[in-house]
């Protein structure tokens, strides 16, 4: 059964770089019939797409983040990674990892979530 | 990039059945047949319900169907359980291999 879990630190400073990883279990991140990606969901509200990678390092972003966010793949370790530079409170949310299909462009699992709080 | 609309809340009865919205535009629901619904109880990830706009996934029951109409894409519930009582999220491809969330809706079982 595919897990997939989120890690990384729970409270980062304003303006700082907020990073976190994810491990993939019971799969191949090696598979070329899915991305990997980034979603999150500030407290009582909705989730929003941040991006994906394809294991070959080919990123995928929301336009929004696009200029602060990169994401990161790492095969050997089966995990990849994201960063969200000059935070503010408002990037303050559950962070979920996530598999997606290529075709038909779904995301079938997801991590448990982890909320990173933004604070001084 | 705007969110897809979803009406923030909708209620039903059990047994009854409900519909929840989700619109965009031709940029995204209405040139790809490609929408995802998910259901997320609180303090839990979402789970899949309905992808390619109207297939279900394995375990998911038959009372979750889907359907698309122009740019509007609906997710409908028939015969309400109290388990159902969850929020719902459209997401939808909108090219590049990109994706969008609708803002979600709250379903209440009355």
């Amino acid at each position: 059964q595919l897990q997939l879990q989120e890690s990384g630190p729970r409270l980062v400073k304003p303006s700082e770089t907020l990073s976190l990883t994810c491990t993939v279990s019971g799969g191949s991140i090696s598979s070329s019939s899915y991305y990997w990606g980034w979603i999150r969901q500030p407290p009582g509200k909705g989730l929003e797409w941040i991006g994906s990678i394809y294991y070959s390092g080919s990123t995928y972003y929301n336009p929004s983040l696009k200029s602060r966010v990169t994401i990161s793949v790492d095969t050997s370790k089966n995990q990849f990674s994201l960063k969200l530079s000059s935070v503010t409170v408002a990037d303050t949310a559950v962070f979920y990892c996530a598999r997606r299909l290529i075709v038909p462009a779904t995301i079938d699992y997801w991590g448990q979530g982890t909320l990173v709080t933004v604070s001084s | 990039q705007s969110a897809l609309t979803q009406p923030a809340s909708v209620s039903g009865s059990p047994g009854q059945s409900i519909t929840i919205s989700c619109t965009g535009t031709s940029s995204d629901v209405g040139n790809y047949n490609l929408v995802s619904w998910y259901q997320q109880h609180p303090g839990k990830a979402p789970k899949l319900m309905i992808y390619e706009g109207s297939k279900r996934p394995s375990g998911v029951s038959n009372r979750f169907s889907g359907s698309k109409s122009g740019n509007t894409a609906s997710l409908t519930v028939s015969g309400l359980q109290a388990e159902d009582e969850a929020d719902y999220y459209c997401c939808s491809y909108a090219g590049s291999s990109t994706l969008r969330f609708g803002g979600g809706t709250k379903l209440t079982v009355l």
